[in-house]
């Protein structure tokens, strides 16, 4: 079975500052990956997400995650952050040949003016 | 076009109530989700179906009954609940092509906020 951790449930960032959001996974099959981002109320939106070739994947807003096979991790970037960067951030993965996500626990983003 | 609506957004229902959670895409996907969210937490699947026929009940109390219509169609019909099943209900939906589901992307809607009094 697969496993999500995300490192740190609480992240909080100056405003223009680096956004790191860190996730890792087991897995014994290749990973499909994904972040999804929710805001307070709303729905999961989907930010990027990797399920084979280039490892640097650009998503929407400005982020940008990283597979690392080697490290089992697929951590989320954003150069700047913004404002209206803050909300929670959800990192999943899937096998492929399941019927399943699994989801990590959350990260909240707090990005201080 | 990548949305799922849901309706209504909120809903405010006694302990012998009924009541339905509606959830509709049009985007000719296959499979569609029923999580719920607590808040604060991540999402929990509830139920899975593909090909409008429930492929997964992550053990669910009965008093929350999914129905699939149509393949655009999905609702939530809920009976009895306790206080402790208030939060949010997500539906989301994939391609789900020929029932290979954990390739997929999975789009979520908005959510409708339950409250059990």
């Amino acid at each position: 079975a697969q496993s999500v951790t995300q490192l740190g449930s609480h992240v909080s960032v100056s405003e223009g500052a680096l956004v790191l959001l860190r996730c890792n996974y087991s897995s014994s099959v290749p990973p499909y990956l994904f972040w999804y981002v929710q805001y307070p109320n709303q729905g999961l939106q989907l930010l990027l997400k990797y399920t084979t070739g280039a490892t640097l994947v650009k998503g929407i807003n400005g982020f940008e995650a990283e597979f690392k096979k080697s490290e089992t991790s697929f951590h989320l970037t954003k150069p700047s952050a913004h404002m209206s960067d803050a909300a929670e951030y959800f990192c999943a993965v899937s096998e492929g040949t399941g019927n399943q996500f699994y989801f990590g626990t959350g990260t909240s983003l707090t990005v201080i003016p | 076009d990548t949305e799922v609506t849901q309706t209504p957004k909120h809903l405010v229902m006694g302990m012998t109530n009924k009541k339905s959670l509606k959830c509709e895409q049009h985007m000719g996907h296959r499979a569609m989700y029923w999580y719920k969210q607590k808040a604060k937490k991540p999402p929990e699947l509830m139920f899975v179906y593909s090909y409008e026929k429930l492929s997964i009940n992550e053990s669910v109390p009965s008093r929350f009954s999914p129905e699939c219509p149509n393949s655009s169609l999905l609702n939530l019909h809920l009976h009895a609940l306790q206080p402790e099943d208030s939060a949010l209900y997500l539906c989301a939906s994939s391609q789900g092509l020929a029932g290979r589901l954990g390739t997929d992307t999975q789009y979520f809607g908005p959510g409708t906020r339950l409250t059990v009094l």
